[in-house]
């Protein structure tokens, strides 16, 4: 099976502007959920979807936000941003919700923010 | 929220030495992950613990599940260079995993 994706890897913005991350889950995976990583707040989550669902969510404000497609394919969008944005954000997949699945993490995208 | 507390948050061993982590939660832990982190890379899982007392063998790792299940431990015996990286527990917060901050082996040739 192929790992989980994430597009694009790398990405350069600028104050203010928004953008959109893209994931795809390993096949037949249906629970995405998302992270931020910076080196001084460690693996914050963001939020998990399962089938189109948002079922969880993390202590993040509104400017973050997500969605999830009818294929697993979830995506992440960071409006506004500001430069506490930059960072790497990883998806994890897992077969099913909840807190006993293995999560199968991707590449991630790292972004930053001038 | 609930949250887990990993120490240390850095170590440094010589290789053969051994190596071990700490996670410690306020409340009790339905079950508990850890995953592995490499330099440049994204976490990979390594095991979950479900009961008190748990304990469980990977080659040189051991993890062990507290038997109050709010405290675990990851040992590795003899430590390589192959095992540099960065390794999280990670416990359950409602319906959601939430992270240590992670404990940073290096590993000295």
């Amino acid at each position: 099976k192929a790992g989980v994706t994430q597009t694009p890897r790398y990405l350069i913005k600028t104050r203010g502007q928004q953008v959109t991350l893209s994931c795809s889950p390993i096949s037949g995976h249906r629970s995405v959920s998302w992270y931020q990583q910076t080196p001084g707040q460690g693996l914050q989550f963001l939020f998990e979807y399962f089938s189109e669902t948002q079922r969880n969510k993390g202590n993040f404000p509104g400017r973050f936000s997500g969605r999830q497609f009818s294929n697993s394919r979830s995506e992440m969008n960071v409006s506004t941003l500001e430069l506490g944005d930059s960072a790497l954000y990883l998806c994890a997949s897992s077969f099913g919700s909840g807190t006993y699945n293995e999560q199968f993490f991707g590449p991630g995208t790292r972004l930053t923010v001038l | 929220g609930q949250q887990v507390m990993q120490i240390p948050q850095y170590q440094h061993v010589q290789e053969g030495e051994d190596f071990t982590t700490y996670c410690n939660s306020s409340t009790t832990l339905s079950n508990i992950q850890w995953y592995k982190q490499r330099p440049g890379g994204h976490p990979v899982f390594l095991i979950q613990l479900v009961k008190s007392g748990e304990v469980k063998k990977q080659k040189r790792l051991t993890f062990q599940f507290g038997e109050a299940k709010k405290n675990s431990s990851l040992h590795i015996t003899a430590t390589q260079t192959t095992d540099v990286g960065t390794y999280f527990c990670a416990g359950p917060n409602n319906n959601d995993m939430r992270f240590g901050a992670g404990t940073r082996l290096t590993v000295k040739p």
